[in-house]
């Protein structure tokens, strides 16, 4: 039961350099999302995809930019890394009309 | 918009005592409504929820939550701590919003259970 599986869980960047963060999901689900979170501010959604084909802005998606690449995958990519988005990144996935999230374990992510 | 207030950041209690975590939400349309418990260094997994039907929820490992409506309140409880229930619990509402389910998440309430 793989569920939702996210890599690397560990990644150290240096400002300017750029790298993409890897999500699958093997329940079928219809919606993807990538959520930040940061201490005493929860989890903040940086982009979601509604269904295969589709991605939408979220709360903070300043910096990012995503792929659908099919209907279990979702990637996050981050072009020019700063400071402020060292975080842990989580990704998650749900059928359409539930809300019920799945997430990944996170990917914990440090730009120096 | 819809958002959550998860009331107390950080909570202690002694194990074996009344565990009592505070949510209110708002919601223009009636919402779904959920708990996640996150352990350290890992996701979050859900604890209970609601969709429609009863209004108090069991949920695992010993918890429940009452929605109500009125006071636009979903607290979760545990009637007994265990020192496992050490995490932190995330309260989230749920709609409907152009063809897939929002989400929005409280900031979280740490658990810390004394021994």
């Amino acid at each position: 039961n793989a569920g939702v599986t996210q890599t690397p869980k560990f990644q150290v960047l240096k400002t300017g350099q750029s790298m993409t963060l890897q999500c699958a999901q093997d329940m079928n689900h219809n919606s993807m999302y990538w959520y930040r979170q940061d201490p005493g501010m929860g989890l903040r959604l940086i982009y979601y995809s509604a269904s295969e084909g589709t991605t939408d802005k979220g709360e903070v998606p300043n910096g990012y930019n995503v792929s659908r690449l099919n209907k279990r995958e979702f990637s996050l990519r981050l072009e020019s890394a700063a400071p402020s988005q060292t975080s842990v990144y989580f990704c998650a996935s749900s059928q359409r009309n539930t809300g019920e999230l799945f997430f990944g374990e996170g990917s914990r992510l440090t730009v120096l | 918009a819809q958002s959550v207030t998860q009331l107390g950041s950080h909570v202690s209690v002694s194990e074996g005592a009344l565990v009592l975590l505070r949510c209110n939400y708002s919601s223009s349309v009636p919402p779904y409504l959920f708990w996640y418990v996150q352990y350290p260094n890992q996701g979050l997994q859900l604890l209970l929820k609601y969709t429609t039907g009863a209004t108090l929820v069991k949920g695992i490992n010993g918890f429940e939550a009452e929605f109500k409506k009125s006071e636009t309140s979903f607290h979760l409880t545990k009637p007994s701590a265990h020192m496992s229930d050490a995490a932190e619990y995330f309260c989230a509402v749920s709609s409907n919003s152009g063809g897939y389910q929002k989400v929005t998440f409280g900031i979280g309430t740490k658990l810390q259970v004394i021994p």
